[in-house]
């Protein structure tokens, strides 16, 4: 059963601390995208890799951090320094140079 | 640079009735055009795809798009709404070489019985 999952579901954590995302697939995708989501808002790209230990800074970086060291596997560090970490975030891969991307169930993270 | 303009941030119908979701681009090349739908607290879900074949795209669950150049437009519609299309969708544009995704900001469709 091919897709892409995303632990926890739901995530609560006290200010200051940092929090790992997991992004896992199974699709033999080489691309894997960070994306955070608000309400009211449409998708904003954090970090994206196209290939194995290579990452690139999305439009909305500063506070995270992320890691390629297996290709189906893409985790996102929330950091103490981002200042408004509660949001949805959702995870997404693709074929190399591929567009179209396929969604994880997203993880909510709230903060407090 | 891309972008995508989502005309309306509601649409509310009545089941049964035809749903218009509009959605006008801004691309300097040929774009690669998208429609995700997301029901709630749930990720996205692809429900077409344009990439420059023909120009009216049919999709999942009776959706279909039509890419119109002269009006930079790519309005999703469906013949008849049913309770279960209650979501948020989103059109997307695809970046050059990149493989990333502009979004806009979504429309919520609302479907009364």
């Amino acid at each position: 059963d091919g897709g892409i999952t995303q632990s926890p579901k739901y995530l609560f954590r006290k200010e200051g601390q940092n929090v790992t995302l997991s992004c896992e697939q199974n699709l033999n995708h080489d691309a894997m995208y960070w994306y955070r989501q608000d309400p009211g808002q449409g998708l904003r790209l954090i970090y994206y890799s196209q290939i194995v230990n290579d990452f690139q800074k999305g439009d909305i970086a500063e506070g995270y951090s992320v890691s390629r060291e297996k290709k189906e596997s893409f985790p996102l560090t929330v950091t103490s320094a981002q200042k408004n970490p509660t949001a949805f975030y959702l995870c997404a891969s693709s074929t190399d140079g591929g567009n179209e991307q396929y969604f994880g169930p997203g993880t909510r993270l709230t903060v407090t | 640079a891309q972008s995508v303009t989502q005309l309306d941030s509601h649409v509310s119908v009545s089941e049964g009735t035809p749903v218009l979701l509009r959605c006008n681009y801004s691309s300097s090349y040929s774009p690669s055009l998208f429609w995700y739908v997301q029901h709630p607290n749930k990720g996205l879900q692809l429900l077409l795809k344009y990439t420059s074949a023909a120009t009216l795209v049919k999709g999942i669950n009776g959706f279909e798009a039509e890419f119109k150049k002269s009006e930079t437009s790519f309005h999703l519609t469906k013949p008849s709404a049913h309770m279960s299309d209650a979501a948020e969708y989103f059109c997307v544009v695809s970046g050059i070489n990149t493989g990333k995704l502009i979004f806009g900001q979504g429309t919520t469709l609302q479907v009364k019985p």
